[in-house]
């Protein structure tokens, strides 16, 4: 079985641009969570979608959003980057969205802000 | 406010000895802990989780132990190999639908000592 896949894997774009990340979660999977780590703040979450609707969402500017579509899939979008937006995007997928299951990492994408 | 808290960065073991991480956290609405191994430019991937309705979970080398009156859990992996030098984060969700966000500790580098 395919595990978690994202695409683009590294993204350079300068300050004041917009970027969109995507996301396909294991086959069946229907649970789709971001996270954004850095090396001074962990590992952050940024929204949880399933079944096309935002569930949870952590503590980031509204620049942040994101989408869930009818295949699971799920894309997140950052607006009017800002230098502090630079670290490694994480999507993580698990299968019912319970809270009770583990989930899945894909290998995430790097973004450099310049 | 670091609901998840890993206090030692880094952990130096022989091969073959016993490896411990450690973790406590603060939230006492958390039922349910995971343990994430982490190589360079890879996404996380789990390790093995525990309900708190458990105090101790097996799996091969690895075991997680949960004292939930000390809000404290552990990671036993026994014997260490040279393989197991990574990123270890610990974890943590409420658990139930809609739950899906995880809480992460800020990680601790394992080096296993040939």
């Amino acid at each position: 079985k395919a595990g978690v896949t994202q695409t683009p894997r590294y993204l350079i774009k300068t300050r004041g641009q917009q970027v969109t990340l995507s996301c396909s979660p294991i086959s069946g999977h229907r649970s789709v969570s971001w996270y954004q780590q850095t090396p001074g703040q962990g590992l952050q979450f940024l929204f949880e979608y399933f079944s096309e609707t935002q569930r949870n969402k952590g503590n980031f500017p509204g620049r942040f959003s994101g989408r869930q579509f009818s295949n699971s899939r799920s894309e997140m979008n950052v607006s009017t980057l800002e230098l502090g937006d630079s670290a490694l995007y994480l999507c993580a997928s698990s299968l019912d969205g319970t809270g009770y299951n583990e989930q899945f990492f894909g290998p995430g994408t790097r973004l450099t802000v310049l | 406010d670091q609901q998840v808290k890993q206090n030692s960065p880094s952990l130096s073991v022989q091969e073959g000895r016993i490896s411990i991480l450690n973790c406590d956290y603060t939230n006492s609405m958390f039922d349910y802990f995971l343990w994430y191994k982490k190589y360079p430019a890879e996404g996380p991937t789990f390790l093995i989780s525990i309900s708190s309705i458990k105090d101790k979970n097996e799996d091969g080398r690895f075991t997680v132990f949960l004292n939930k009156s000390a809000k404290h859990l552990s990671l036993h992996i026994v014997p260490s190999q040279p393989g197991d030098s990574a990123v270890y984060f610990c974890a943590a969700t409420p658990g139930g639908s809609g739950n899906e966000k995880l809480t992460f500790g800020t990680g601790t580098r394992l080096t296993i000592i040939p």
